[in-house]
């Protein structure tokens, strides 16, 4: 069974720090990753996607890695802001019909 | 474009009531999705529909029922609501096709409920 776990599950750091959250995952057997942003009270944003021919994928600030055979993904957040404060997740798409499978979450507080 | 929509945003039942909660898409997608979100856990699966008439258990389906009732709308019943309920209820949409194509999935702003 997928099992998906993300550490840490809470990090402070101040406003202009680079930063790593990491995602990792029991089974490499995985068709996508997927990273999701979640603000207090709010739905899911999806961030990054990588495929699982994928080494990475980028946007902006962001760069999101997949290593398969060692079963993690990281998200480097570049030049930290306060406006990153939130909660990241990552998911798995593996096995069976387009179902994700999540992390319980790295909740992020960029502090000025 | 109003993308993925719940209803009710919140809501406070007693134990032993039912009711339902409303999601519609617009973006013409045929798959979708419940999750329930606890604190502390990622978000699990409830039910899916892959399509149009079609509907499947996801991880922790007992206690719900749902319906797709065309292709906007996949709503979920809870029969007898449990404390156990009390959690928040995201829907989700995707596009689907070629099962190797990274569709991502889009989520609604959730549903908070509480059963006392």
């Amino acid at each position: 069974k997928q099992e998906v776990t993300q550490i840490p599950a809470a990090l402070s750091v101040p406003e202009g720090e680079n930063l790593v959250l990491n995602c990792s995952f029991t089974d490499s057997a995985i068709y996508n990753l997927q990273w999701f942003r979640q603000d207090p009270g709010k739905g899911l944003t999806s961030l990054l996607l990588i495929q699982s021919s994928q080494r990475e994928q980028t946007s902006g600030r962001l760069n999101a890695s997949l290593d398969k055979s060692s079963g993690r993904s990281t998200l480097y957040i570049a030049a930290s802001q306060p406006g990153d404060s939130a909660t990241y997740l990552c998911a798995i798409r593996s096995g069976g019909y387009n179902k994700l499978i999540f992390g319980a979450g790295t909740r992020l507080a960029v502090h000025p | 474009n109003a993308g993925v929509t719940q209803t009710p945003k919140f809501q406070v039942l007693k134990t032993g009531q039912s009711m339902t909660l409303q999601c519609a898409q617009d973006m013409n997608h045929n798959s979708m999705y419940w999750y329930r979100q606890d604190p502390g856990m990622g978000l699990r699966l409830i039910y899916y529909s892959a399509s149009e008439g079609t509907t499947d258990k996801g991880e922790v389906p007992n206690g719900y029922n749902v319906s797709r009732l065309n292709k906007r709308e996949f709503s979920l019943r809870l029969e007898s609501a449990a404390p156990s309920q009390t959690s928040v209820y995201f829907c989700a949409s995707r596009q689907s096709g070629h099962t190797s194509l990274p569709y991502e999935q889009y989520f609604g702003p959730g549903t908070r409920l509480t059963v006392t």
